[in-house]
């Protein structure tokens, strides 16, 4: 599986926009980039995801470096309830055997403090 | 529209014991996942299915047995718990395996074996 880098931790202030790095130099061509979070004591929420052109939605930005190496997820304007663990996924379809079930496979993520 | 959903919410067993964790969707997704999750670690995965009456191993199976009779419902065994197998266990599933399409995840079960 292709590997995401991220750091350990970032701290921002509410209302503040937060910009949450992500290194993957060994993505594939067909690789997808998802972000999911996680608040404490919940399950994993998807936020956003992309392939080549940055993407917005509701929740976030995603721009995504043009040789694909890296990416950036964008919180525009942080809240209290944006405090989780942010992780970096590359998407990974196809699994041992050849056969298709979509592992998402979670590192260390990044763990988001927002200061009221 | 509930999403997924997990229960029980917790549970408290003694070593050799067995229960079963409980996952509903109600969004027609084919593909549904039990992940397990320990302190300083990302998820792992236990099972998969890709559709009603298909399961197949995931990373971690061992210890664990699984069955999706329902479409709508995956369901996940311990026949004899043990103390390596207290964690939180989330429940996951998606419309597709590819590599577009997100999946959405249960409340998680907070299972601790004595």
């Amino acid at each position: 599986d292709a590997k995401t880098t991220q750091p350990n931790s970032m701290e921002s202030n509410e209302e503040e926009p937060v910009h949450l790095p992500c290194n993957h130099s060994t993505i594939s061509g067909t690789d997808y980039i998802h972000w999911y979070r996680q608040l404490p004591s919940q399950g994993p929420e998807y936020v956003i995801h992309g392939l080549t052109s940055n993407v917005n939605n509701r929740m976030a930005s995603l721009a995504i470096a043009e040789d694909r190496k890296s990416s950036t997820l964008i919180l525009h304007r942080a809240t209290l309830r944006d405090a989780a663990v942010y992780y970096c996924i590359l998407r990974d379809t196809w699994g041992a055997g050849g056969t298709s079930y979509g592992k998402l496979t979670f590192g260390q993520g990044t763990i988001l403090t927002v200061h009221p | 529209n509930a999403g997924v959903t997990q229960t029980p919410k917790f549970r408290v067993l003694k070593t050799g014991q067995s229960m079963t964790l409980l996952c509903a969707q109600d969004m027609n997704h084919e593909y549904m996942y039990w992940y397990r999750q320990d302190p300083g670690m990302g998820l792992r995965l236990i099972h998969y299915s890709v559709g009603e009456g298909t399961t197949a191993k995931g990373e971690v199976p061992d210890g664990y047995n699984v069955s999706r009779l329902k479409k709508q419902n995956f369901l996940l065994g311990l026949e004899s718990a043990a103390p390596s197998q207290t964690s939180v266990y989330f429940c996951a599933s998606s419309y597709g395996a590819g590599a577009s399409y997100e999946q959405y995840f249960g409340p998680g079960t907070r299972l601790t074996v004595t």
